[in-house]
């Protein structure tokens, strides 16, 4: 499709199970965020990859958490040992990695995760 | 981290009043932009200011990136139902640094 692919749309664990949500961001968009939103919410901020450069990980929460990025196509963010405070909605987003369009996002709808 | 302040949290309007959002930052952002988030989707880009000083318009939303580079305003005139929704304001400080989001404005209109 044209916009940013999110998978699953949603997904049920136990604590202490490890999830991977998927992201495939628009074609030709160098640059893809992580954001997680909480109930009521803001973003926050995860994770970001530019191109081939070390991805930006200062968002992330504790290391439980990681992403990882197949060159400028597919990413995934793995949670291990889930608890429940991870329940949130975690969007994808991508952009053009050049120029001054670099901060329009386009972003996906999201894979909400709720741990039991 | 870099922190974004989005005043007011929630609003409350009635149809065709107009609306305004703002957002503030103690340090300086070189792209300031507003998105829109409806339920259930990830949020949307409404307008992009990339110059202090800029006021930008579309539609019936019109957005300025403040001289000091440290504030955006939003505002939206004549508001229908199909404005609720919750406002985000974002700004990057370049081009290779992430974009840091505000808390949001969620706006619920009365018809």
């Amino acid at each position: 499709g044209a916009g940013v692919s999110q998978s699953p749309s949603n997904k049920v664990t136990e604590k202490g199970k490890d999830v991977e949500l998927r992201c495939d961001p628009i074609s030709g968009h160098t640059a893809l965020y992580w954001y997680r939103q909480r109930l009521g919410q803001g973003l926050e901020f995860l994770i970001y990859f530019q191109g081939n450069s070390a991805p930006d990980k200062s968002g992330l929460p504790s290391d439980r958490f990681s992403a990882e990025r197949t060159g400028e196509s597919v990413s995934t963010l793995t949670i291990q040992r889930t608890q429940q405070e991870d329940s949130a909605v975690y969007l994808c987003a991508s952009s053009l990695g050049w120029g001054a369009l670099t901060g329009e996002l386009f972003f996906g709808e999201g894979s909400r995760l709720t741990v039991l | 981290g870099q922190q974004l302040n989005q005043n007011p949290q929630s609003m409350f309007i009635q149809e065709g009043e107009d609306v305004s959002m703002n957002c503030t930052s103690s340090s300086i952002f070189n792209t300031w932009l507003w998105y829109k988030q409806d339920p259930g989707e990830g949020p949307v880009l409404l307008i992009a200011l990339y110059k202090a000083g800029e006021l930008t318009s579309n539609g019936r939303l019109t957005a300025q990136f403040g001289i000091t580079r440290k504030d955006s305003f939003l505002n939206i005139s004549a508001s229908i139902p199909s404005d609720v929704g919750i406002y985000f304001c974002a700004g990057q400080r370049s081009g290779n640094t992430p974009l840091v989001f505000g808390k949001g404005t969620r706006l619920s209109v009365i018809a």
